[in-house]
């Protein structure tokens, strides 16, 4: 039973355009959530979090938005750089974390 | 200091060897993880220890043994590993386990393959 979700594998876009990667959850009791993004043969590096009683929080060009009603949260880059090229996990914390399978995000200069 | 260690950044072992995998952090963490990671898979949790002791074990083979000689320390000991053991394993700390608002940080990884 996957608790996290993360439905697309992966997503292309063009430098300087937004990307939106998306992230589902199950369990509402989850009450903080992660985004990791990882470089090949390295470990995650934490990006930016959320607490469940904020619907947004802004890091730079990193937004991370909520939908608790809708157990939806999502990772905006704006603008998306080509070092952005990487996997991004989204993570719940429910004591441990669980993580999604991960969205590749391919930047094109 | 916001980083966490882990050596040796390779290890190519025969499934009779024993080895040893280390990871270290100086951020006054006492919570610290051990996870396995596949290519193109989430970080699949191993163990977690709190406070230097063993809280989680997640139903881990006998032949990977954790051990935490001090809240800086992790250690995990291999030992008969099998080929489908091959895998980046990733040490990770956090302020503490219980705690919600609570990052992990993870190391870079020790990209083990057994033969």
């Amino acid at each position: 039973d996957q608790q996290v979700k993360q439905n697309s594998p992966s997503l292309s876009v063009q430098e300087g355009r937004i990307s939106i990667l998306n992230c589902d959850y199950t369990n509402s009791m989850f009450d903080y959530f992660l985004w990791y993004k990882k470089y090949p043969a390295e470990g995650p590096t934490f990006l930016i979090s959320i607490s469940s009683i904020k619907d947004k929080n802004e890091d730079g060009r990193f937004t991370v938005f909520l939908n608790k009603s809708a157990k939806h949260l999502s990772l905006h880059i704006v603008p998306s750089q080509p070092g952005d090229s990487a996997v991004y996990f989204c993570a719940a914390s429910g004591g441990k974390l669980i993580f999604g399978q991960g969205t590749t995000l391919q930047v094109k200069p | 200091d916001t980083e966490v260690t882990q050596t040796p950044k390779h290890l190519v072992m025969g499934m009779t060897n024993k080895k040893s995998l280390k990871c270290e952090q100086h951020m006054g963490h006492r919570a610290m993880y051990w996870y396995k990671q596949k290519a193109k898979k989430p970080p699949e949790l191993m163990f977690v220890y709190s406070y230097e002791k063993l809280s989680i074990n997640e139903s881990v083979p006998s032949r990977f043994s954790p051990e935490c000689p001090n809240s800086s320390l992790l250690n995990l000991h291999l030992h008969a590993l099998q080929p489908e053991d091959s895998a980046l394993y990733l040490c990770a700390s956090s302020q503490r386990l219980a705690a919600s608002y609570n990052e992990q940080f993870f190391g870079p990884g020790t990209r083990l393959t057994v033969l």
